[in-house]
């Protein structure tokens, strides 16, 4: 099956450093893929939608500044914490689809990165 | 807007008896997916059962299947004979449109306790 691949699984770093994740298609082409945030026993937040080639879409109150994400091929998005801190730590996931699915697909989701900033 | 609620923060059921998760939803477009995802401790997100909006049949995936009724706007998962690996957290999904460029938005979650 369908398979994303998310890297680092785990960061630990200091505050004020930026931290990137990347997040991989393995065995199919995405144009689009999500980034979402989980704290300790809640939901899944989205965050983004990553779209190949151009810019993504943040959802309401995630700083653009603050969350870098690109979408340079059809494989890979990465998301970057800039100059993160103790409040950005967390458990980020991403997830894809393949390109001109249909809304039965479901989406496949990568490990996931636990971020902790010291 | 789109809207996903569970409302069972937990349960508990003991091993080899069925469990219905509920999930409820809200949304203005008559084209939308819904999704069942299953998340172990171990973090990642693990794909359970679709059902689409103008499906006629319940879904149903080897022990798990949905109860859609779409007049009540819910979704409940029913697992049968459940299973002591199947503790973890379960998350009710929704998108909507046609296109699986679609974001899907998650409810709460309801962590699933099974009893030996």
């Amino acid at each position: 099956g369908a398979v994303v691949s998310q890297h680092p699984s785990w960061v630990i770093c200091k505050s004020g450093t930026s931290v990137k994740i990347e997040c991989r298609s393995l065995d199919f082409q995405a144009t689009t893929m999500f980034w979402y945030r989980q704290f300790p026993k809640q939901s899944l937040m989205l965050m983004a939608t990553s779209n190949e080639g151009s810019k993504a879409t943040y959802e309401q109150g995630v700083e653009k500044d603050k969350f870098l994400i690109n979408h340079a091929s059809l494989t890979l998005s990465t998301l970057t914490v800039t100059s993160a801190h103790p409040e950005d730590s967390s458990f980020y996931i991403c997830s894809a689809s393949g390109t001109g699915g249909y809304s039965n697909q479901p989406q496949h989701f990568g490990d996931g990165t636990r971020l902790s900033i010291l | 807007a789109q809207k996903i609620t569970q409302t069972q923060p937990g349960m508990f059921v003991q091993e080899k008896e069925a469990v219905t998760l509920d999930c409820t939803y809200d949304t203005s477009d008559p084209s939308y997916g819904l999704f069942w995802y299953k998340q172990p401790s171990s973090g990642e997100m693990i794909f359970l059962i679709y059902q689409g909006s103008y499906d006629q049949q319940n879904a149903t995936e080897g022990r798990y299947s949905l109860n859609f009724q779409k007049a009540r706007k819910s979704a409940n998962l029913v697992i049968s004979a459940s299973q002591l690996g199947d503790s973890a957290m379960y998350f009710c999904a929704m998108r909507e449109g046609y296109s699986s460029a679609s974001k899907i938005i998650f409810g709460s979650g309801t962590r699933l306790s099974i009893r030996p």
